[in-house]
């Protein structure tokens, strides 16, 4: 049972790149966040979805978007990558809406 | 206005004594709160909820709503305490606020 894998664990990007960040969760989960964690910062909701098929927007979507086909995976894409996204993307799942989330180990971007 | 306040972002102490990791949170309803902790070179994960009224790792946090705070304490502190700490409230649906975390080092 490997709970949330992200790949790839660090990235830097050239301004105008395009990149997906990818997430499985093995849990049969429902609900999957991603979140992005600046520094010195709490985590900001970017997009989060409640069953396949399903997206809705978080706090920070601009310049994102998610895709979710399946209950195990929901990926984030990046279109035109900007510096303003320089920052640690974790995605996460949860059984239920409010309850405990599990965690990705993160995956450090850079866009210089 | 939802908000969650972690005021410090480093808290230092020897082993063996208390520790106290504040948490203020702002929400108009009904609270859920939590406590994850982030140790080095892992993911982050749940310490406990203050529904469960739980002790986990020794730690214990009361929900004190007139005070609207979560405050995280443990009596002695041990070196492997060491860590990030972050305190979030659930606000309905999807709404997950976190603080912006304390960094705790537990020194020798």
């Amino acid at each position: 049972n490997a709970g949330v894998t992200q790949t790839p664990k660090f990235r830097i990007l050239k301004i105008g790149q395009s990149m997906t960040l990818q997430c499985t969760q093995d849990m049969n989960h429902n609900y999957m966040y991603w979140y992005r964690q600046d520094p010195g910062m709490g985590l900001k909701l970017i997009y989060y979805s409640v069953g396949a098929g399903i997206t809705d927007k978080g706090e920070v979507p601009n310049g994102y978007n998610v895709s979710r086909s399946t209950t195990e995976d929901f990926p984030l894409r990046l279109e035109l990558a900007a510096p303003s996204q320089t920052s640690v993307y974790f995605c996460a799942s949860s059984y239920g809406q409010a309850g405990a989330k599990h965690f990705g180990d993160g995956t450090r971007l850079s866009i210089l | 206005a939802q908000r969650v306040t972690q005021p410090e972002k480093l808290l230092s102490v020897f082993k063996g004594a208390p520790v106290e990791l504040k948490c203020n949170y702002s929400y108009s309803g009904s609270p859920e709160l939590f406590w994850y902790v982030q140790y080095s070179r892992q993911r982050l994960q749940l310490l406990l909820r203050h529904i469960s009224r739980e002790s986990i790792k020794g730690f214990t946090a009361d929900l004190n709503k007139g005070e609207t705070s979560f405050h995280l304490k443990k009596p002695f502190a041990q070196e492997e305490d060491s860590a990030m700490y972050y305190c979030a409230l659930g606000a309905g649906t999807y709404k997950y606020i976190f603080g912006t975390g304390t960094r705790l080092k537990v020194l020798a």
